[in-house]
C-alpha cells in the first residue's frame, strides 16, 4: 500500500508559470524525497527533505515540509517544456526500515510551451 | 560512470510462462531493490539485498515473486506462471550503502502479460 498521497493528480500550466504539487503522508518519516518520471524512462531524485529542516532549494525548485500537517509542497518556478513528466513523493520512515521508499501516486505535470 | 541497467526493456509473455527479469547494479553498489509501478501508480517495494543476502521480502505479493542476487551483483527477479496483474514496470533501484534511501534506479523492464 502507497502511503502518499498527491495533489492535484493532474496539472497543466503555461511555460513561465510556477507549478505546484502537494504530498500527504500518513506515518512519522525519517524524511521525504521528491523524483521526477518522464515518459519512458526512469526515476529521477529531484530533492530530499529531512524530518527536521522545514525548506530546502535546489536551483528552480523548491520543497516546505510540514510534519505536523504530515505533508510537503514541490514548487517549480519559471516552468520550461522540459519539466514534462511525472512527480512522485517519497517516504522514508523511521529508522527500522529506512531502506524502503513509499511512494505517492504522483501528480502528471504538462507545460504547454 | 554507468548507471542501473535493466534487461529486457520490454517483455511480452503469455499467461503461464515463467519469465526472469535482470538488473545489473552501479558498479560497488552492495544494496540492490526492487520495486513494481502500475499504470498511472507510484513504484511499490518488494524486496531488498545486501550483498547476496536477501534482507526483506515482505513486498513481494506470493509465492509466484523470487528474487536472488547470488554473487552480490546481479540480481534477477523471477516470476513464475504469469498473470495478467503482474503487468506492471519493474524497477531496480541500488545504493552504495547498505539499507539506504539514497537509491539510484534503474529505467525498468516493462512486463506485459497477455
Amino acid at each position: 500500500s502507497q502511503q502518499g498521497e498527491e495533489d492535484p493528480q493532474a496539472l497543466s500550466i503555461q511555460e513561465g508559470e510556477n507549478a505546484t504539487m502537494n504530498c500527504s503522508y500518513k506515518t512519522s518519516i525519517n524524511n521525504l524525497q521528491w523524483y521526477r518520471q518522464n515518459s519512458g524512462r526512469g526515476l529521477v531524485h529531484l530533492i530530499l527533505i529531512r524530518s527536521n529542516e522545514r525548506e530546502k532549494h535546489s536551483g528552480r525548485l523548491r520543497v516546505t515540509l510540514d510534519t505536523s500537517k504530515k505533508s510537503s509542497s514541490l514548487l517549480i518556478t519559471a516552468s520550461r517544456a522540459a519539466d514534462t513528466a511525472s512527480y512522485f513523493c517519497a517516504t522514508v520512515p523511521g529508522m527500522d526500515s529506512s531502506y524502503k521508499l513509499i511512494f505517492g501516486s504522483g501528480t502528471r505535470l504538462l507545460v504547454r510551451p | 560512470g554507468a548507471g542501473v541497467s535493466q534487461s529486457p526493456r520490454y517483455k511480452v509473455t503469455k499467461r503461464g510462462q515463467d519469465v526472469a527479469l535482470r538488473c545489473d547494479p552501479i558498479s560497488g553498489h552492495v544494496s540492490l531493490y526492487w520495486y513494481r509501478q502500475a499504470l498511472g501508480q507510484g513504484p511499490e517495494f518488494l524486496t531488498y539485498f545486501n550483498y547476496e543476502a536477501q534482507q526483506d521480502k515482505s513486498g513481494l505479493p506470493n509465492d509466484r515473486f523470487s528474487a536472488e542476487r547470488p554473487e552480490g551483483s546481479i540480481s534477477t527477479l523471477t516470476i513464475q506462471r504469469t498473470e495478467q496483474r503482474d503487468s506492471a514496470m519493474y524497477r531496480c533501484a541500488s545504493s552504495l550503502v547498505v539499507s539506504s534511501y539514497e537509491q539510484y534506479f534503474g529505467p525498468g523492464t516493462r512486463l506485459t502479460v497477455t
